[in-house]
């Protein structure tokens, strides 16, 4: 089946360290984009792609680093910059054919907490 | 950036009830979405509607976009309904095509 898979479900940091979330699309989009979800708010965005190696900064991407090396894959890099990564991120994609704006897609989810 | 106001950010139904969701919007769109989060967060794609109505079995949702606000009909509502409903847009134009902005939602509790 088509569709987005992030791995894993649950991540657990310790000081000091870098952590790496994956996002994997099998539905030949171009477009990839990663959200921050904090308890009781929407999604913020922390970077999108529109392109293999391109991307751009959302509105929340200090202490995040990402890269597009591949179109099926748009993995998101917690560094030890960022420091309340305690929270919820999900990975989405769309279509981007000259059309306008498309609806996104997203995948389950990954919980990231520290220990 | 724009703003989007859900309301009302609580709601508690009893099963077989119908709600109105809404959703206000600062600035012209060229994508709004509806979406529904269950408890365990995952974000189901109800409805891509930047203008028009559409409907899907016991939900419907019309977007004007004159006038800047969507709705989300939820009619004969049931327990699998609960969770929070989301409103999301993009704006018109220019290099943010792409970047949707979220409200806080709209929680619902549908209790049997």
């Amino acid at each position: 089946d088509g569709g987005i898979t992030q791995s894993p479900k649950y991540l657990f940091r310790k000081e000091g360290q870098n952590v790496t979330l994956s996002c994997e699309q099998n539905l030949n989009h171009d477009a990839m984009y990663w959200y921050r979800q904090d308890p009781g708010q929407g999604l913020r965005l922390i970077y999108y792609s529109q392109i293999v190696n391109d991307f751009q900064k959302g509105d929340i991407a200090e202490g995040y680093s990402v890269s597009r090396e591949k179109k099926e894959s748009f993995p998101l890099t917690v560094t030890s910059a960022q420091k309340n990564p305690t929270a919820f991120y999900l990975c989405a994609s769309s279509t981007w054919d000259r059309a306008p704006n498309q609806p996104q897609h997203f995948g389950d989810g990954t919980r990231l907490s520290i220990l | 950036g724009i703003q989007v106001e859900q309301s009302p950010p609580d709601l508690i139904l009893q099963e077989g009830a119908n709600s109105t969701l809404r959703c206000n919007f600062s600035d012209s769109v060229n994508n709004l979405q509806w979406f529904h989060q269950n408890p365990w967060g995952q974000l189901i794609n109800l409805f891509y509607i930047p203008s028009g109505t559409k409907q899907n079995g016991r939900l419907s949702a019309t977007t004007v976009a004159t006038e800047r606000y969507s709705l989300l009909y939820i009619s004969s509502s049931q327990t699998t309904d609960s969770g929070v409903y989301f409103c999301a847009v993009a704006l018109q134009g220019g290099g943010s095509n792409y970047k949707l902005t979220f409200g806080k939602g709209t929680l619902l509790t549908v209790n049997p």
